[in-house]
C-alpha cells in the first residue's frame, strides 16, 4: 500500500516566487497534516484538514502561505511570495481520525526540502 | 509552557545495550495519545509506538517499549538492544483534543540517540 508521497522531493527557488507544495494522502484516510521543520523551530502543524475541511490554520506563519484540499487524495501548500526565511522541510502527514478514537496515527511523507534563495 | 519536554538533546549508547529516551508532558485533558518517532539521517519520519491515555499496560512494539508513568506525566522510550541503524533523532508527541472537535499533535524538540559500535 502506498504511503503518504509528497511532490517535489527538493524545491530550489529565487525569493519573490511561488512555490506550490503537493501531498497524496493515503487512501482511506481523512485527516491531512502540513508540518515545517527547522532547525530553530524544529517541527510545526502548520494546517490540519479533516474530511477536506481545515479545521486548525493557527500555524499557518502569514498571508503568504495558502493551503487546499479540493478532494480526499490531494491537497497543496502553496507560498507566495516566497522569502529566504521560509527555506525548511515541509512535511504531510495523513492519518485517519476518529474522535472518539484518540489513537489516528499519523503517517508522514518523505517531505519537501524548500531552499529560498 | 512546553507541552512536550524532552530534556537530552543528544545520548550516546553502545550497540547492543538498552537505551531509554525521556519525555514528559503536560495536559489538563484526561483523554490524549502519545506517540514516538524516528527521524534518521534520510529525513522521513517513521512512527514507532502509540500509548493512549487509557491504556493500562504499558506499549511494546518489538525492542521499543514506552514506560508510561501517567502519575508523573511520562512517557519514555525504551530501546532494547540498540542497533547501528538506531542513531536516528527520536520526537515525542502528544495528541489531544481541541475545543473546536478536532485534534492536535505536538511535537517535542527531539533526542539525538548515537549508537556506537
Amino acid at each position: 500500500d502506498a504511503g503518504v508521497i509528497q511532490s517535489p522531493r527538493h524545491e530550489v527557488t529565487e525569493m519573490g516566487q511561488e512555490v506550490t507544495l503537493r501531498c497524496k494522502p493515503i487512501s482511506g484516510h481523512n485527516s491531512l497534516f502540513w508540518y515545517r521543520q527547522t532547525m530553530m523551530r524544529g517541527l510545526e502543524l502548520l494546517i490540519y484538514f479533516n474530511n477536506n475541511v481545515p479545521i486548525d490554520d493557527s500555524g499557518m506563519p502569514e498571508d503568504r502561505f495558502s493551503a487546499k484540499m479540493p478532494n480526499a487524495s490531494f491537497s497543496t501548500l502553496k507560498i507566495q511570495p516566497s522569502e529566504p526565511r521560509d527555506s525548511a522541510v515541509y512535511f504531510c502527514a495523513s492519518s485517519f481520525s476518529d474522535r472518539y478514537l484518540a489513537k489516528n496515527i499519523q503517517y508522514f511523507g518523505a517531505g519537501t526540502r524548500l531552499s529560498v534563495l | 509552557a512546553q507541552k512536550i519536554t524532552q530534556t537530552q538533546p543528544g545520548m550516546f549508547v553502545q550497540e547492543k545495550e538498552a537505551v531509554t529516551l525521556d519525555c514528559t508532558y503536560d495536559t489538563s485533558d484526561q483523554s490524549y495519545g502519545l506517540f514516538w518517532y524516528k527521524q534518521p539521517s534520510s529525513g522521513e519520519m517513521i512512527f514507532l509506538i502509540y500509548q493512549g491515555s487509557y491504556d493500562e499496560q504499558n506499549a511494546t512494539e518489538g525492542r521499543y517499549s514506552l514506560n508510561f508513568q501517567k502519575a508523573r506525566k511520562s512517557a519514555n522510550l525504551v530501546i532494547s538492544a540498540s542497533q547501528l541503524g538506531d542513531s536516528a533523532m527520536y520526537f515525542c508527541a502528544m495528541r489531544e483534543p481541541l475545543n473546536t472537535g478536532g485534534f492536535k499533535t505536538i511535537f517535542g524538540a527531539g533526542t539525538r540517540l548515537f549508537v556506537k559500535a
